[in-house]
């Protein structure tokens, strides 16, 4: 069972604007949110997480939207650049449970120059 | 640091033989964590070890997977049959506790024909 969603699969935005990514959770337990970024042959790197006491948290020109309703939440990236290029993946956790990560099935970005 | 240190980086081998992958966590950090990534399935946690002690091991396929940590700088993943479809990329991470985010290696890339 898919715990976490995510979508698109692939995305494709020109250099300068806004790449925006989703994922949707099912486990209302889950209180951990982070953002992992990989580059090809490289292992996943963390790029931002959010506890869902806040419903957005910036970092530099990345931005997590947090909807806890709606158990929804989104990465945006803003004036994004060709050396963003690379998959994302959401990722979720149980209380207590930090890096025991459910990951999303990941997005490939490609930033046109 | 060197970060998260994964040996060997490619590994062919023939199905029926015994595939041992190793991890070097980052000095200090007191869990690891052993992901699997393929096409198919995504990120999926195998194992997760808390000061050397496996903790939750529910990921693991099979009772041909086994993970040791006999000390706080390595761990093993060990596959014992192999088979074609343990082909993957299997990645080391490890972090300070819980809370904070773990690390990756830049994993193994398993091969069995």
């Amino acid at each position: 069972q898919q715990q976490v969603k995510q979508s698109p699969q692939s995305l494709i935005v020109q250099k300068g604007g806004i790449s925006i990514i989703n994922c949707a959770y099912e486990n209302t337990a889950f209180d951990y949110f982070p953002w992992y970024q990989q580059f090809p042959g490289k292992g996943p790197a963390l790029l931002i997480a959010i506890r869902p006491d806040v419903s957005e948290k910036k970092e530099g020109r990345f931005t997590i939207s947090f909807n806890k309703s709606a158990k929804q939440f989104s990465l945006h990236i803003m004036d994004s650049q060709p050396g963003d290029s690379a998959t994302y993946f959401c990722a979720a956790s149980r209380p207590n449970a930090g890096n025991m990560l459910t990951f999303g099935g990941g997005t490939r970005l490609m930033v046109k120059p | 640091d060197a970060g998260v240190i994964q040996s060997p980086r490619h590994e062919v081998t023939e199905m029926g033989q015994e595939v041992t992958l190793r991890c070097k966590p980052i000095s200090g950090h007191n869990s690891l964590f052993w992901y699997r990534q393929t096409m198919m399935r995504g990120l999926e946690l195998l194992i997760y070890f808390n000061n050397n002690v496996p903790i939750d091991d529910s990921g693991m396929p099979e009772d041909r997977f086994s993970a040791k940590m006999p000390n706080a700088s390595f761990s093993t993943l060990k596959i014992q049959p192999s088979e074609p479809r343990d082909s993957a990329v299997y990645f080391c991470a490890s972090s300070l506790g819980l809370s904070i985010g773990a690390f990756f290696g830049q994993g193994t890339r398993l091969t069995v024909v």
